[in-house]
């Protein structure tokens, strides 16, 4: 079990580039979610998905957009990158939207968009 | 609203001594309480829950943590800190909709030798 993948672990961006983001789980997770890190901020949900072709905004969704073909993959895509998105990024997956489910969290991407 | 306190930034204790850190929650119903520690440069590893039944619930790594509902609160303890502990703990609530997890600001633990 690989648990969370994410890809890449570092990303430098100039203003106005897309990229991607890529989050993978093998627990067969219903629920996964991205979340932005900022200090003296906690985490902060992006986006999040309840399974498969289901996606909502959460808390901070502006300039992001995600996608969930399939339950193993919740990609995060910037569309055009901006100075305020230089953040830590987590995926996490829970195994449904039961409260008592734990979440697994990957590695994180740091972003920095200059 | 719900939301999660937790008063300490930063907190320093020498190696060998107890620790205590604070979260106060605020959640209209029985709140699903986690605490997570992040290492530099490292992802979230779960260390504790509480779902229901004993209020005193024991973790990995020697910690512990106490829910009591008359004060909101679930303090993370651990007997005799190691220089390894030095890392971010997240005190968290379930959101109780959409999956969603309510972190603390976050409490950065440092050990000196």
């Amino acid at each position: 079990n690989a648990g969370v993948t994410q890809t890449p672990k570092f990303q430098v961006l100039k203003t106005g580039q897309s990229m991607t983001l890529q989050c993978a789980q093998d627990m067969n997770h219903e629920y996964m979610s991205w979340y932005r890190q900022d200090p003296g901020m906690g985490l902060r949900l992006i986006h999040y998905s309840v399974g498969a072709g289901i996606t909502d905004q959460g808390e901070v969704p502006n300039g992001y957009n995600v996608s969930r073909s399939t339950t193993e993959d919740f990609p995060l895509r910037l569309l055009s990158a901006a100075p305020s998105q230089t953040s830590v990024y987590f995926c996490a997956s829970r195994l449904n939207l039961q409260g008592d489910t734990e979440a697994f969290f990957g590695q994180g991407t740091r972003l920095t968009v200059v | 609203a719900q939301s999660v306190t937790q008063p300490d930034i930063h907190i320093t204790v020498s190696e060998g001594a107890s620790l205590e850190l604070r979260c106060n929650y605020s959640y209209g119903a029985t709140p699903y309480l986690f605490w997570y520690v992040q290492s530099p440069g490292q992802g979230l590893q779960l260390l504790l829950k509480y779902f229901s039944g004993d209020t005193l619930v024991q973790g990995i790594k020697g910690f512990e943590a106490e829910f009591k509902r008359s004060q909101s609160s679930f303090n993370l303890r651990k007997p005799s800190v190691h220089w390894s502990d030095a890392a971010e703990y997240f005190c968290i609530v379930d959101g109780g909709s959409q999956g969603n997890l309510i972190f603390g600001k976050g409490t950065k633990l440092s050990v000196k030798p």
